[in-house]
């Protein structure tokens, strides 16, 4: 089975603080992703990384940066964190491969005080 | 932007009863595929099941099967004999050109009444 792993279930910090979400997975895959979801907005793409060093904006990437230095962890990096930045983050893994789905960490609720 | 639109905000169903949850999808991509997952109140996202736009045949997995009519750009999950483990977040997927970039519906709440 695929396991992704996010460092924190829950966070709280201060608008102005640099925020970092860890993101670790262990199947190998190429690709990896960051989402944050808001009621009644669904799931929004952040930024994915197709390789390590490689990145890309997804379609929010604004107040956000990522870092991929290693294949098997991708990290989403708040630079000054603001409180409409309060959201649940997700994490996700892809093979490649067409017919796969991606698959998800269990979430960091962030709360910016 | 090409959307993937879930009417339903919320449904009910009573226990062992089917129910259907709808998705519609946009896109001018001859190649595709749609996913649903199922986010309970824990907050983990869970794969449910795959169709390809080329797959003639609608998808099944165990309770779970995808009512696929391409033409109408539609893609309804379709739960069988609902269990209350089955209450939860809904949400529909559209995998763009090379399947790297999912575009999720807004989802739909479903409750499961004893």
């Amino acid at each position: 089975d695929v396991k992704v792993t996010q460092s924190s279930r829950y966070l709280v910090k201060r608008t102005g603080e640099k925020v970092f979400l860890e993101c670790v997975q262990d199947m190998d895959h190429e690709n990896m992703f960051w989402y944050r979801q808001d009621p009644g907005l669904g799931l929004r793409l952040i930024y994915f990384s197709y390789d390590v060093k490689m990145k890309e904006k997804g379609d929010i990437p604004e107040g956000y940066s990522v870092s991929r230095e290693k294949k098997e962890r991708f990290s989403l990096i708040l630079e000054s964190a603001s409180t409409n930045q309060t959201s649940m983050y997700l994490c996700a893994t892809w093979t490649g491969d067409s017919n796969q789905p991606q698959h998800f960490g269990d979430g960091t609720r962030l709360s910016i005080l | 932007a090409q959307k993937i639109t879930q009417t339903q905000p919320g449904m009910f169903v009573q226990e062992k009863e089917a129910v259907t949850l709808d998705c519609t999808y946009d896109t001018s991509d001859p190649s595709y595929g749609l996913f649903w997952y199922k986010q309970p109140s824990s907050g983990e996202m869970i794969f449910l099941i795959y169709q390809g736009s080329y797959d003639q045949q609608n998808a099944t997995e165990g309770r779970y099967s995808l009512n696929f009519q391409k033409a109408r750009k539609s893609a309804n999950l379709v739960i069988s004999a609902s269990q209350l483990g089955d209450s939860a977040m809904y949400f529909c997927a559209r995998g763009s050109t090379g399947f790297q970039k999912l575009v999720f519906g807004t989802g739909t709440r479903l409750l499961v009444s004893p």
